[in-house]
C-alpha cells in the first residue's frame, strides 16, 4: 500500500447502531496514525494518536486499535448518535514526519 | 486558549491572480503545516516549516510558496492561480507530534 485509504467511503446507520470503518496505510517506515473527526464548516478535531502495534485507545463510545505489521487501524462507534456525523480522517505519519490522509469516512447516523 | 485561526475565511481570485493565506499558530506551537483539501479527497500536504525554516513539501509546483515568522505564524503564497487551484486550505500547528486545524480558508479561483 503506497497511500492512506479509507473504507466506506460513506456509511449511513441508524441511531444506536454500532459501526466501524477501517484505514489502511504504508506499514514501511511509520511513525504514528492519527485519527480525526471533521464536522461540516469547523476544524478537524484530533480523535487519537497511536504508535504501537496493538495500540487501543478509547475515548467514550469512539474506539480504535493499530496494527502496524499489516498496516491497517480500525475505528469504532458503539451506540451511534445523530451528533456523531462527521467526516472520519486518518492520516498516517512517517519518519519524516510526511503526513498522509486518507479521503474520509462520511458518517451518517440518523435518528 | 485561542485555537489555530486561519484569514480570511473566504476568497474569490481569478486565473493568474496571486493569492495569499495567513495561518496563527496556537500560542506555543512553533510548526505550522499546510494543506490542500480538494472536495471529495483528503488533505494533501503542501508545506511544514519549524522554527522559521522549511522542513518538508508536499508535491506541489513552484507557485505554491510559503514563510514563517519569528512570531510563528504563516504565510501561503500561491501565484498564477489555476482553476484547479480552488480549494479549501488547512493550516495545522503543532508542539509535539499532535497537530490542531485551523477552519481553513475556501478559495474559488474563476
Amino acid at each position: 500500500i503506497l497511500n492512506v485509504e479509507q473504507s466506506p467511503q460513506s456509511l449511513h446507520v441508524q441511531e444506536g447502531d454500532s459501526t466501524n470503518f477501517t484505514c489502511s496505510f504504508p506499514s514501511s517506515n511509520f511513525y504514528a496514525l492519527h485519527w480525526y473527526r471533521w464536522e461540516t464548516a469547523k476544524s478537524p478535531e484530533a480523535l487519537f494518536v497511536m504508535t504501537l502495534n496493538g495500540d487501543e485507545k478509547k475515548k467514550g463510545r469512539i474506539s480504535a486499535t493499530l496494527n502496524t505489521k499489516e498496516g491497517y487501524s480500525y475505528l469504532y462507534i458503539k451506540g451511534s448518535q445523530p451528533e456523531d456525523s462527521a467526516t472520519y480522517l486518518c492520516a498516517s505519519r512517517n519518519n519524516n514526519n510526511d503526513m498522509r490522509f486518507g479521503a474520509g469516512t462520511r458518517l451518517t447516523v440518523k435518528p | 486558549d485561542a485555537g489555530v485561526t486561519q484569514s480570511p475565511t473566504h476568497l474569490i481570485k481569478t486565473r493568474g491572480q496571486q493569492v495569499t493565506l495567513r495561518c496563527s499558530p496556537i500560542s506555543g506551537h512553533k510548526s505550522v503545516s499546510w494543506y490542500q483539501q480538494v472536495l471529495g479527497q483528503g488533505p494533501q500536504f503542501i508545506f511544514q516549516y519549524y522554527e522559521k525554516e522549511e522542513r518538508g513539501r508536499g508535491n506541489f509546483p513552484d507557485r505554491f510558496s510559503a514563510r514563517q515568522f519569528p512570531n510563528y505564524s504563516s504565510e501561503l503564497n500561491v501565484n498564477a492561480l489555476l482553476l484547479g487551484d480552488s480549494a479549501l486550505y488547512l493550516c495545522a500547528s503543532s508542539l509535539i507530534g499532535e497537530q490542531y486545524f485551523g477552519p481553513g480558508t475556501r478559495l474559488t479561483v474563476t
